[in-house]
């Protein structure tokens, strides 16, 4: 089944403490991207990637880190998380840009700094 | 200025009439591509309709339809016949040109089908 996952699903940590949110897709996509979603504000994209060892800095990419070392992996990380961060992630992913129609979404990660 | 504008907070529409939520988006680049997405309260995003901005026809997928004015830059979602499983939030969001491919999301209209 074509999916994206991602891992953990619900996550609370505290102030400081380094996480990484997983992501995974199955459909050989060269694009993905993350996004955070706040009440009021839609979704907002952190960052995406092109390609392998290619990303690039969305709106939102203040105190957040990628990397795409692999095509199907493109982990979040939060290296000294803060209250604010907390938010629904989500992780997507498509074909090359030019062709794509949609992006394949994650379920979601729910995640509480305290 | 926002580049993806969704007027409409919230709407309640009756079930079975059609509904409009509209968009209106900003952009200089003549290439650039239009979605619509759907997240019910179990809270998964799921892809509803695209428009490319040299697509000659307004894209329709079933019961959705995308009412594309270029001149405008109005991309409004039209679901014809609402049923109560269209209760949802709905995000229109751009892609901008070859190059760049930041996609940006309006603030979401959720819709509350009446029985």
């Amino acid at each position: 089944e074509a999916q994206v996952t991602q891992n953990p699903r619900y996550l609370i940590t505290v102030t400081g403490k380094k996480l990484t949110v997983t992501c995974s897709q199955n459909m050989n996509h060269e694009y993905m991207s993350w996004y955070r979603q706040d009440p009021g504000l839609g979704l907002r994209q952190i960052y995406y990637s092109m390609n392998v060892e290619v990303t690039d800095k969305g709106d939102v990419p203040e105190g957040y880190k990628v990397s795409r070392k692999e095509k199907r992996n493109f982990p979040l990380i939060l290296e000294s998380p803060s209250p604010n961060q907390t938010s629904l992630y989500f992780c997507a992913s498509s074909p090359i840009p030019r062709e794509y129609r949609a992006q394949y979404f994650g379920p979601g990660t729910r995640l509480l700094v305290l | 200025a926002q580049k993806i504008t969704q007027t409409q907070p919230g709407m309640f529409v009756q079930e079975k009439e059609a509904v409009t939520l509209d968009c209106t988006y900003d952009t200089s680049d003549p290439s650039y591509g239009l979605f619509w997405y759907k997240q019910p309260s179990s809270g998964e995003m799921i892809f509803l309709i695209y428009q490319g901005s040299y697509d000659q026809q307004n894209a329709t997928e079933g019961r959705y339809s995308l009412n594309f004015q270029k001149a405008r830059k109005s991309a409004n979602l039209v679901i014809s016949a609402s049923q109560l499983g269209d209760s949802a939030m709905y995000f229109c969001a751009m892609r901008e040109g070859d190059r760049d491919d930041k996609i940006i999301f309006g603030k979401g209209t959720r819709l509350h089908i009446l029985p």
